[in-house]
């Protein structure tokens, strides 16, 4: 059974600072590791990482996979309010798509 | 392009009733998936439709939740009876095959509360 474990699952941070979150997976025939940032109720689509070593870069976001040690890491620099979420990190295997339980950063003022 | 549509937006219930949860996925979108998502976990995936067929319903407690999408687009998913463990935000999410992972898109979802 594929399992994704993320950590920590939660984190409060004053503004400015920054974060990583950490994401580990065992996934049988790996395709791909995702991660959404999830406010209300539905995830939106951050990043995709197929590839190890390579850096997916959005704004203050960033993520890399490392396919020998099976994990991610998602930083978010100079962190705001508006960051504040939970962040879900989802593997693409056998199984589908199996995710973890979140990692809920909150970003105090 | 539109998202993926759900309603109720909110349902509570007693234990024991019945409930029932509709999605319409993006327009095209030939895999449609219903994910259960309890409050500190990640969501769940409960059933998985390629058109109007069902590709894995293996986590679905299937002696009291069933799901169906006849003609291949909106699909319901249907509670009954409900238990106090069913709790949760019910997801859906579609896909299609020439997107991959980047095409999921999930809908805003249906928060359940079984009293």
């Amino acid at each position: 059974e594929d399992k994704v474990v993320q950590s920590p699952l939660s984190l409060v941070v004053h503004e400015g600072d920054t974060v990583t979150l950490n994401c580990s997976y065992e996934v049988t025939n790996f395709r791909s590791l995702l991660w959404y940032k999830q406010e209300k109720k539905a995830p939106t689509f951050l990043f995709m990482l197929t590839s190890s070593g390579i850096e997916k870069k959005s704004g203050r976001l960033s993520s890399i996979l490392d396919k020998k040690e099976l994990f991610s890491i998602l930083n978010i620099t100079a962190t705001q309010t508006g960051d504040s979420a939970i962040y879900l990190c989802a593997s693409l295997g056998a199984d589908g798509l199996t995710f973890g339980k979140g990692t809920h950063l909150i970003i105090q003022p | 392009e539109a998202g993926v549509a759900q309603s109720p937006r909110y349902k509570i219930i007693e234990k024991r009733q019945s409930v029932a949860f509709w999605c319409n996925p993006i327009s095209g979108h030939a895999t449609l998936y219903w994910y259960q998502q309890i409050l500190g976990q990640g969501p769940k995936l409960l059933i998985q439709f390629q058109n109007n067929g069902v590709v894995d319903d293996s986590q679905l407690p299937k002696d009291r939740f069933s799901a169906e999408r006849l003609k291949g687009v909106d699909s319901t998913l249907k509670i009954q009876p409900a238990k106090l463990e069913d709790s949760a935000v019910y997801l859906c999410a579609s896909n299609s095959a020439d997107r991959g992972e980047l095409g999921y898109t999930f809908g805003s979802g249906t928060r359940l509360t079984v009293v």
